[in-house]
Parts: structure tokens; C-alpha cells; sequence
């Protein structure tokens, strides 16, 4: 069975850096995609970026490049997002998602998500 | 940069269809996917590829496209559904997921 499981929820000042994971199982990690999803409090799905972890090929919204990283640990089969410097705008849930095939851009799994709180 | 429009809300009666439309210039060229999401999840794929519809989602979702414009359609709505839905596709060059402003769908 397909699972991405997320790292906890978050409560960081603004300034501070932050790293979430995402680890994958149940499938080859490094065969697929998987990509990150922001949800503001009370707002839509915004797409951030995409990792492919067997060559780390790594592609960001035109809206996150510059103020994200996203990477990959294939030994542990595990994406991460990052921030260096945490906003009180960065405050929402984030989910990271994989396409049901290699080369498709549509998401059948989800994580749970993971609700950072940024806040001084 | 591109976009998917999605009227803010629906509302219909229980046993009636629902329609939730997305509107993009590259939606003739690019396939549509539909998500559903309920409070406090997160969002499950009920449509892929415009009009295919993921094992264990029940028939009464369907999905179709017409130019520009591409429609999901909830027949004999129960209160389940109750929901935000959102429409997923890319740019032209497909290079660029872009998802659209949701739809929130209300069960009277």
C-alpha cells in the first residue's frame, strides 16, 4: 500500500528556518514524483514544486522559486521542504502528493499534511 | 501566469445534479483533474484525465470537457458530498500544475 506520511505540526517565529518531511513506502521512492501542496487558512490548493528523487530533477512554481527548497533523501525515502527564513504568511497546512504514474501530473496520494504556524 | 476559474460556490438540493465548472485557455490541450475535499482533509481525486473516474469513487461523479471549459458533474447529490471540489490541470507547455480557486459545494 502507497503511504506518505508527514512530519508533526509546527509552531515557529518568523525569522526561524524549518524543515518538514515526507517519507514514502510502499512503492519505489525513487521511481516517482512527488510534489508539494500550500493550503492557507480558509483558501485553495496552490501548487509549490516537484521532486523527482531517483536524480533529485527538481522544478518549483513560478510563485515559490526563491523562497523554498525542496529535496530528497533516497536512502530513506524521504522529500523535505524547506525555509530559511519562516514569515507569518507562511502559516498554512502543506501537503505533499505523488502521481499514480511515473510520467502523470495528477495526484492520487496524499499525505495527511502538515500544519506549520508561523507566529511571533 | 495561467489560471483555472471556478465559480466560488454551488448550491443544490439533496437527489439533485450538481455542475462545477473550470475555465482555462489550455484546457484543450491539457487533461482536467477534480478533487474533492472535505474539512479537516485531504483532498481525494475523483476525476482524472476529464472524464475517468478512480476505482472506488461512486458513478454519480462524472467529468467532461468542452473547449475551454471543462465540467463536474454530481448526479442525485447527497449530503456526503457536502464539499470543496477543485479542478487541477497544467499550463500549455504542461510543464506547470496549476489548480483552480475551488468550488465550494453546498447540500441544502
Amino acid at each position: 500500500e502507497v503511504q506518505l506520511v508527514q512530519s508533526g505540526a509546527e509552531v515557529k517565529k518568523p525569522g526561524e528556518s524549518l524543515k518538514i518531511s515526507c517519507k514514502g513506502s510502499g512503492y519505489s521512492f525513487t521511481s516517482y514524483w512527488i510534489g508539494w501542496v500550500r493550503q492557507m487558512p480558509g483558501k485553495g490548493l496552490e501548487w509549490m514544486g516537484i521532486i523527482y528523487p531517483g536524480d533529485s530533477d527538481t522544478r518549483y512554481s513560478p510563485s515559490f522559486q526563491g523562497q523554498v527548497t525542496i529535496s530528497a533523501d533516497k536512502s530513506i525515502s524521504t522529500a523535505y521542504l524547506q525555509w530559511s527564513s519562516l514569515k507569518a504568511s507562511d502559516t498554512a497546512m502543506y501537503y505533499c502528493v505523488r502521481p499514480r504514474n511515473g510520467g502523470d501530473n495528477y495526484f492520487d496520494y496524499w499525505g495527511q499534511g502538515t500544519l506549520v504556524t508561523v507566529s511571533s | 501566469s495561467y489560471e483555472l476559474t471556478q465559480p466560488p460556490s454551488v448550491s443544490v438540493s439533496p437527489g439533485q445534479t450538481a455542475r462545477i465548472t473550470c475555465s482555462g485557455d489550455a484546457l484543450p490541450k491539457q487533461y482536467a483533474y477534480w478533487y474533492q475535499q472535505k474539512p479537516g482533509q485531504a483532498p481525494v481525486l475523483v476525476i482524472y484525465k476529464d472524464s475517468e473516474r478512480p476505482s472506488g469513487i461512486p458513478e454519480r461523479f462524472s467529468g467532461s470537457s468542452s473547449g475551454t471549459t471543462v465540467t463536474l458533474t454530481i448526479s442525485g447529490v447527497q449530503a456526503e458530498d457536502e464539499a470543496d471540489y477543485y479542478c487541477q490541470s497544467a499550463d500549455s507547455s504542461g510543464t506547470n500544475v496549476v489548480f483552480g480557486g475551488g468550488t465550494k459545494l453546498t447540500v441544502l
